[in-house]
């Protein structure tokens, strides 16, 4: 079983659509969660970030972790065509004497007009 | 403040070839790590430097190998390639190993022939 898993998608929505991005993890001992986005040929960009359970808001982003049931999701409101990208997420934690980052295999988003 | 530099962006080798990559850190980050981005197994982690020294080290042959220099700037060595090499290079860096969020590179699109 692999430590974090991702649906590849890809998922396809129109825009002004509500995206729902989603992944689970096994590793209890993750404490931070992160999400990355990346477009075509770019490296990928620090999206949000969370250490706790609950919900974290920025703009039309919004980060929800439920550690009870390992379980992170990436919610964009009013989603638009420059939001069509790769969506990565990342739990790490403090394990095996290294802070560790292990990421999801992405979602592909394409958002149309 | 400038984002972590990556070169050359775009390379060709053939089988059998060494190959060297550079990047450079933000200005003060002090933590260097490398991953490997490939289709099939997404981003895997190769290893990380800190002051100098590799602390940790994915699940790669020994063919993989980088250093750090004084400044944080960083090198990965890959020698006699194999077709499956054939990947995109991504670099990240953090101001220190407590440090949970990584800022990454635009990569290095490796391709052998």
């Amino acid at each position: 079983q692999k430590e974090v898993e991702q649906d590849p998608g890809p998922l396809s929505v129109p825009e002004g659509a509500i995206v729902s991005l989603n992944c689970t993890y096994s590793n209890s001992a993750f404490q931070y969660f992160m999400w990355y986005r990346q477009y075509s040929r770019k490296g990928p960009e620090l999206l949000m970030y969370t250490y706790s359970s609950g919900n974290k808001e920025d703009g039309r982003f919004t980060a929800q972790v439920d550690k009870s049931s390992k379980y992170i999701s990436l919610f964009i409101r009013d989603s638009q065509p420059s939001d069509s990208a790769t969506y990565l997420c990342a739990p790490g934690g403090f394990s095996g004497g290294y802070n560790k980052l292990i990421f999801g295999a992405g979602t592909r988003l394409a958002v149309h007009p | 403040k400038a984002g972590v530099t990556q070169t050359p962006r775009y390379l060709i080798k053939t089988r059998g070839q060494q190959v060297t990559l550079s990047c450079s850190p933000i200005s003060g980050h002090r933590s260097v790590s490398w991953y490997q981005q490939t289709p099939g197994q997404g981003l895997q982690f190769l290893f990380e430097y800190f002051s100098e020294t590799q602390r940790n080290k994915g699940n790669f042959p020994g063919r993989f190998s980088g250093r750090q220099f004084s400044n944080s700037r960083s090198e990965m060595n890959v020698s006699t390639l194999e077709l499956g090499d054939s990947a995109l290079y991504l670099c990240a860096s953090r101001p220190d190993r407590a440090t949970y969020e990584q800022y990454f590179g635009p990569g290095t699109r490796l391709t052998v022939t």
